[in-house]
């Protein structure tokens, strides 16, 4: 089962910053925090992932409490391409497969 | 990155027959992933499918309805066995190059009359 929550959708206007929250309050020492997206009638894409700072790659920022119960992923600048589900996943180290949970519907609006 | 091809993309089959479903990685991967994907539902793991050993299926999967093959490091193939109106899904395959970063395939969307 997943262990993580996230709202079911969210709308963001085209060019903002989009802020999806996940919370994962039962997270494990060794479990990192994935994020993936799935856009319409596409296999998933990967996004980002960290452990306990805060990362940053050319998609997106994620951001982790200290506590590491909850995180956010941000896309600065929100298109409508970027309209998606976009999921949430805790996984540990090692070559094991992921477990999807329902994930956030966002929807970019012009 | 890695390249995952998928064949065939899409499908409509009839009931009680079987489809196979052909997945290609442009690189040798250790493992591989085969995800079932209902409609309007996240995915769901299958199983996973090591070069060398049986596959390893999912609590509520079987082999005798998802037979699966992987006869090297860079193909495996799922089999839909005796397919159902309820088999209709989207079959995604997927490889691990790193731990945690998955690639998928666009997946195979069967519909079963």
């Amino acid at each position: 089962d997943a262990k993580t929550t996230q709202p079911p959708s969210m709308d963001c206007a085209e060019g903002r910053a989009a802020n999806l929250p996940c919370n994962h309050s039962t997270i494990s020492g060794n479990e990192y925090v994935y994020w993936y997206r799935q856009i319409h009638s596409q296999g998933p894409q990967y996004i980002i992932h960290g452990l306990k700072n805060n990362e940053t790659n050319e998609m997106a920022s994620l951001i982790i409490t200290e506590d590491r119960k909850s995180s956010t992923l941000i896309l600065p600048h929100a298109t409508l391409r970027d309209t998606a589900v976009y999921y949430c996943i805790l996984h540990p180290p090692g070559n094991t497969p992921l477990v999807f949970g329902k994930g956030t519907r966002l929807s970019v609006i012009a | 990155s890695a390249v995952i091809s998928q064949k065939p993309s899409r499908d409509i089959c009839q009931r009680g027959t079987s489809l196979t479903i052909q997945c290609q990685v442009d690189s040798q991967v250790t493992m591989m992933f085969w995800y079932r994907q209902q409609p309007g539902q996240s995915l769901t793991l299958i199983a996973t499918a090591n070069q060398g050993s049986e596959a390893t299926y999912e609590s509520g999967f079987v082999i005798d309805k998802f037979p699966i093959s992987r006869p090297n490091l860079t193909f495996s193939t799922l089999t839909v066995s005796n397919m159902s109106p309820e088999d209709s899904s989207i079959y995604l395959c997927s490889v691990c190059r790193h731990a945690g970063e998955l690639f998928f395939g666009e997946g195979s969307r069967l519909t079963v009359l």
